[in-house]
């Protein structure tokens, strides 16, 4: 069955850098790419940004570009959100998402549907001095 | 991108049928069809419930049906559950590549 399962929490002081990590199974990793979602406390859920599976294309969020990186692993069916220079509001639940936005076979890649058919369990990255 | 517009709370008894609206703009929700809906427990990962406006995924039950007309999107879950109270949360393609925008969220409690 398709899993997303992710690294754990993090704590980090203020201008330091976190990396999170999104094991993937139960599909070929490389056929479905990646969104990252994160909620923050009392907040909605925000788009982070996508990365392509199959290439390493990234689209991120315009709030966050300059300070966030999308990459993946592609021995071990990984995905990695690290976010840089982190502030008290960056204090939230991320996810990572298969996204259906981009379908790649070994000839090409289209679009199955825009949206996200499975999840990740959530990793809380902490904030604080 | 602004995030798109829900109502903070909707609640109904059980039985009831309740409606979530999701107001975006001609530049998402108004310009293809491409809005998903998402049930979201505290603590637990969101779930897909609604794709593409109106089609249910496998295993989601058909109290869940979701509509569009123009820039807005619903959610109406019909024969309300205790179940069903959770967050809710639209999202529309944006277009340029790959990229979504989410909806500020509804809470559903179920009176």
């Amino acid at each position: 069955q398709v899993q997303l399962v992710q690294s754990g929490g993090e704590v980090k002081k203020p201008g330091a850098s976190v990396k999170v990590s999104c094991k993937t199974s139960g599909y070929n990793f490389k056929s479905y790419s990646i969104s990252w979602v994160r909620q923050a406390p009392g907040q909605g859920l925000e788009w982070m940004g996508w990365i392509s599976t199959y290439n390493g294309d990234t689209n991120y969020a315009q709030n966050l570009q300059g300070r966030v990186t999308m990459t993946t692993d592609t021995s071990t069916s990984k995905v990695y959100m690290e976010l840089r220079n982190l502030r008290s509001d960056d204090t939230a639940v991320y996810y990572c998402a298969r996204d259906l936005g981009s379908y790649c076979t070994s000839s090409s890649c289209y679009p199955i549907g825009y949206y996200f058919d499975y999840w990740g369990q959530g990793t809380l990255v902490t904030v604080s001095s | 991108q602004s995030a798109l517009t829900q109502p903070a709370s909707v609640s109904g008894s059980p039985g009831q049928s309740i409606t979530i609206s999701c107001t975006g703009t001609s530049s998402d929700v108004g310009n293809y069809n491409y809005v998903s809906w998402y049930q979201h427990h505290p603590g637990k990962a969101p779930k897909l419930m609604i794709y593409e406006v109106s089609n249910r995924p496998s295993g989601i039950s058909n109290r869940f049906s979701g509509s569009k007309s123009g820039n807005t999107a619903s959610l109406t879950i019909s024969g309300l559950q205790a179940e069903d109270e959770a967050d809710y949360y639209c999202s529309s393609y944006t277009g340029s590549s790959v990229s979504y925008v989410f909806g500020t969220g509804t809470k559903v409690t179920v009176l």
